[in-house]
């Protein structure tokens, strides 16, 4: 069964700086994996999806890479702002006809 | 504006009431799907809808219903609901399942007291 296990679970870093938040996934039979952003008590907002023949995708200061054999992917954020606060969650669509498996998130603090 | 919305946002409720959370899309997806958020178990999915009149369970089915009679709406339904089914519910999106990016409702933080 595929799990997501997403480390750190938080973190807090001050303003300005490069950050690397980290997604493992234990099967590499994916359709996608997407990175989502939460604030408290509100929804999912889609960040960047990536398709398995891809490698990465950016969006502004966002860059996710995907590495489907090492069941890895990483969401790297630059420049860092206090807006950026926030959980980012990453999910992955397994093969087959099953559900987008979602990681527990990492709790991302950025001080002004 | 694209949107997935759902109502009500928050719900008190007691238990053994029924009650319906709706949501519709205006995106024209095919996919559609319910979520419950839960601290440290993180997202789980309910139900799933791959189109009008298909459903299927997710990971978390009992205690819920859904229905899929027209493509743009997936209400969530709690027949008699239990303090256990306490939590944040998202509806989401998206077009081909299998390879589309997912949208997400507001969210319904409801309480079954």
């Amino acid at each position: 069964k595929q799990e997501v296990t997403q480390i750190p679970a938080a973190l807090s870093v001050p303003e300005g700086e490069n950050l690397v938040l980290n997604c493992s996934f234990t099967d590499s039979a994916i359709y996608n994996l997407q990175w989502f952003r939460q604030d408290p008590g509100k929804g999912l907002t889609s960040l960047l999806l990536i398709q398995s023949s891809q490698r990465e995708q950016t969006s502004g200061r966002l860059n996710a890479s995907l590495d489907k054999s090492s069941g890895r992917s990483t969401l790297y954020i630059a420049a860092s702002q206090p807006g950026d606060s926030a959980t980012y969650l990453c999910a992955v669509r397994p093969w087959g006809n099953t559900p987008l498996v979602f990681g527990k998130g990492t709790r991302l603090s950025v001080i002004a | 504006e694209a949107q997935v919305t759902q109502n009500p946002r928050y719900l008190i409720t007691v238990t053994g009431k029924k009650l319906t959370v709706t949501c519709s899309q205006n995106m024209n997806h095919e996919y559609m799907s319910w979520y419950r958020q839960d601290p440290g178990l993180g997202l789980r999915q309910i139900y799933y809808s791959m189109n009008v009149e298909v459903t299927d369970k997710g990971d978390v089915p009992e205690g819920y219903k859904v229905s899929r009679k027209e493509k743009r709406n997936f209400p969530l339904i709690l027949e008699s609901p239990s303090p256990n089914q306490t939590s944040l519910y998202f509806c989401a999106s998206s077009f081909e399942g299998r390879w589309g990016e997912q949208y997400f409702g507001p969210g319904t933080r409801l309480t079954v007291t």
